[in-house]
């Protein structure tokens, strides 16, 4: 199956904790972007990465990094620095420039107390 | 850079009823155009997308947009409205560049029965 996963579905941790969301693609795409939602609210970009052992930071990057290693990984860690971590996260990738869409992982949604 | 705006957070409807999903966007360039749902705790799936050509563009489960440039509008409907079409719908925008690609705040879809 040609897919992107994000593992796991449901994280729970301690205020002051870092974590570490995965995602990982088969698609063999790649861009591969990290998006935050929160209720009521569209989605903003944290980082993304057109290519491997680069990244960018998007409109919210502040209290979070990322790698990129491979192509098919692109794993977010959300350091203790940022202020609200509590959300729904979505990795996503894109192709080949004709098909212009992204892609959308299942979401890891996030809950810090 | 460009925008995305929804006007509508919320839209109510009636199961069978059409229903229309108003965007609009801004941009200095030529942009690409996409609709997105999203289901509770889900991610983003594509449901259509403009690149060029017709400017009447079909998607999947019925829906369908019409690219407006004169209006800068992508409008999404769907003639008659299924329970199952209670989502939260998003209008997304790329640059002709492939670069920026930018969501709307979303417009969340209640199909009454």
């Amino acid at each position: 199956d040609g897919g992107i996963t994000q593992s796991p579905k449901y994280l729970f941790r301690k205020e002051g904790q870092n974590v570490t969301l995965s995602c990982e693609q088969n698609l063999n795409h790649d861009a591969m972007y990290w998006y935050r939602q929160d209720p009521g609210q569209g989605l903003r970009l944290i980082y993304y990465s057109q290519i491997v052992n680069d990244f960018q930071k998007g409109d919210i990057a502040e209290g979070y990094s990322v790698s990129r290693e491979k192509k098919e990984s692109f794993p977010l860690t959300v350091t203790s620095a940022q202020k609200n971590p509590t959300a729904f996260y979505l990795c996503a990738t894109s192709g080949a420039t004709l098909s212009r869409e992204q892609y959308f992982g299942p979401g890891t949604r996030l809950t810090v107390t | 850079a460009q925008s995305v705006t929804q006007l509508d957070s919320q839209v109510p409807v009636f199961e069978e009823a059409p229903v229309e999903l108003r965007c609009n966007y801004s941009s200095s360039v030529s942009v690409y155009l996409f609709w997105y749902v999203q289901y509770p705790n889900q991610g983003l799936q594509l449901l259509l997308k403009y690149l060029s050509g017709s400017t009447l563009v079909k998607g999947i489960n019925g829906f369908e947009a019409e690219f407006n440039k004169s209006q800068t509008s992508f409008h999404l409907r769907k003639p008659s409205v299924h329970i199952s079409d209670t989502a939260e719908y998003f209008c997304a925008a790329q640059d002709n560049y492939g670069q920026n690609f930018v969501f709307g705040p979303g417009t969340r879809l209640s199909v009454l029965p």
